[in-house]
């Protein structure tokens, strides 16, 4: 079945350092979503991609959805405290149901 | 306030007791579905619902049960609760089917089975 795997699992950085998380997905994907689940809480939707190529920013956060739609990406530039959290992304396969695949999550603790 | 509801918020029980996790949503969503949230392996989609007596098996639905009677409510329910289903379980619903539709999820339920 399809696969969404995300890298690093974790990440440490010091506030004001970039950030950047990537997932690859084993086919290819109708869209990506990207969510935010702050520590104790629960997934909070972040955007949605859907064409090949596809680059969309919101403030310091960047994502990219790559040309083979099997892949994508999160940069945060100059993390703040606030950005603590574990980012997933998760996608639909091609392949006509609407099961939705979650990648496996990049935990980003920040050091003031 | 617009939210998915989700009840108990905790809960620890025995191996074989069946036990009903309930979900509601207020949004009007046709689309609903259950997750388990395991250290390490991300989210899992259990079962989803597209719509009011549709419902489809997710990545890991082995051992749990759902029904969609009305559209606001998505219960989850697991007959003979085992240890490996302890977890943390997220419902979630958007206005319609995953593909082009953010999700909203309740605050989880932290299930422990002895």
């Amino acid at each position: 079945g399809q696969q969404v795997m995300q890298i690093p699992q974790y990440q440490h950085v010091q506030e004001g350092e970039d950030f950047t998380t990537y997932c690859n997905s084993s086919t290819t994907l109708s869209n990506i979503q990207w969510y935010k689940q702050r520590p104790g809480g629960h997934p909070v939707f972040l955007i949605q991609l859907v064409k090949s190529g596809e680059v969309k920013k919101q403030k310091r956060l960047t994502f990219q959805f790559g040309e083979a739609k099997k892949n994508s990406s999160l940069h945060i530039t100059a993390t703040q405290t606030t950005d603590v959290g574990t980012y997933f992304c998760a996608g639909r396969s091609n392949f006509g149901n609407e099961k939705l695949t979650f990648g496996t999550g990049t935990r980003l603790t920040i050091i003031p | 306030e617009a939210q998915v509801t989700q009840n108990p918020r905790y809960l620890i029980t025995v191996t074989g007791k069946k036990l009903t996790v309930t979900c509601s949503q207020n949004m009007n969503h046709e689309y609903m579905s259950w997750y388990r949230q395991d250290p390490g392996l991300g989210l899992r989609q259990i079962y989803y619902s597209m719509n009011v007596e549709v419902t489809d098996k997710g990545d890991v639905p082995e051992g749990y049960k759902v029904s969609r009677k009305e559209k606001r409510n998505f219960p989850l329910i697991l007959e003979s609760p085992s240890p490996n289903q302890t977890s943390l379980y997220f419902c979630a619903s958007s206005l319609r089917g995953s593909s082009y539709n953010e999700q909203f999820f309740g605050p989880g339920t932290r299930l422990t089975v002895l």
